[in-house]
């Protein structure tokens, strides 16, 4: 079946502008998380997901980023007011219940270069 | 809080030797979950293994072998005779069974360079 896939793959913004990151999760995950990953580091969580609701967004960098998620399904995350440091990998990935013994499924993820 | 530590940033071995990568991980819950995930250099992270803490049996796939110890709080990944494929970033990963922990935490990668 389909794995998690990610729009656009790369993503080349100016410092100032605002961008909208999506992920279409596994049909039938619950679980939908947000990652970062700076070159050559490990990953960084910003957000997840039960079904339409965010419990917990204490991870997200700043109040320039902020997550939605619709129908159970397909999500975005917006980086407003785009930073030189914002620039990284972006990953998404998603589980079929957000507790339990369930592994994540992860994205090919988004690259994003801001000049 | 939970945390999981890879104390190997990287790892360099020739082709056919064996490779263990180090996991120690800390939580204050009773039921919890472990994982392994690859990441290759074409970026894409992959599940390779999950483990609960009820079951201490070690696990063997192919090359590849998983040894699970909650006494030492370790769940250690050995490659046996490694192969150039096996090059990649390895990452350890927790996840609580209570809801303060159900976001896993991942260790900060292992990665693994196999020269030929």
């Amino acid at each position: 079946g389909a794995g998690v896939s990610q729009s656009p793959s790369n993503k080349v913004t100016e410092k100032g502008k605002d961008v909208e990151l999506r992920c279409d999760p596994i049909s039938g995950h619950t679980a939908l998380y947000w990652y970062r990953q700076r070159l050559g580091q490990g990953l960084e969580f910003l957000i997840y997901f039960q079904g339409n609701s965010a419990p917990d967004k204490s991870g997200l960098p700043s109040d320039r980023f902020s997550a939605e998620r619709t129908g159970e399904s397909v999500s975005t995350l917006t980086i407003q007011r785009t930073q030189q440091e914002d620039s990284a990998v972006y990953l998404c990935a998603s589980s079929l219940m957000y507790s339990g013994p369930y592994e994540q499924y992860f994205g090919p993820g988004t690259r994003l270069t801001v000049t | 809080a939970q945390k999981v530590t890879q104390a190997q940033t990287e790892i360099s071995v020739v082709e056919k030797e064996d490779v263990t990568l180090d996991c120690v991980y800390e939580t204050r819950d009773t039921t919890y979950y472990l994982f392994w995930y690859k990441q290759p250099p074409s970026g894409e992270l992959v599940f390779l293994i999950r483990r609960n803490s009820f079951d201490e049996q070690n696990e063997i796939s192919g090359r590849y072998s998983w040894n699970f110890q909650k006494s030492t709080s370790s769940f250690n990944f050995t490659i046996t005779a490694s192969q150039v494929v096996d090059s990649a970033v390895y990452f350890c990963a927790l996840r609580g069974g209570s809801g303060g922990s159900y976001i896993p935490t991942f260790g900060r990668g292992t990665s693994l360079i196999v020269h030929p």
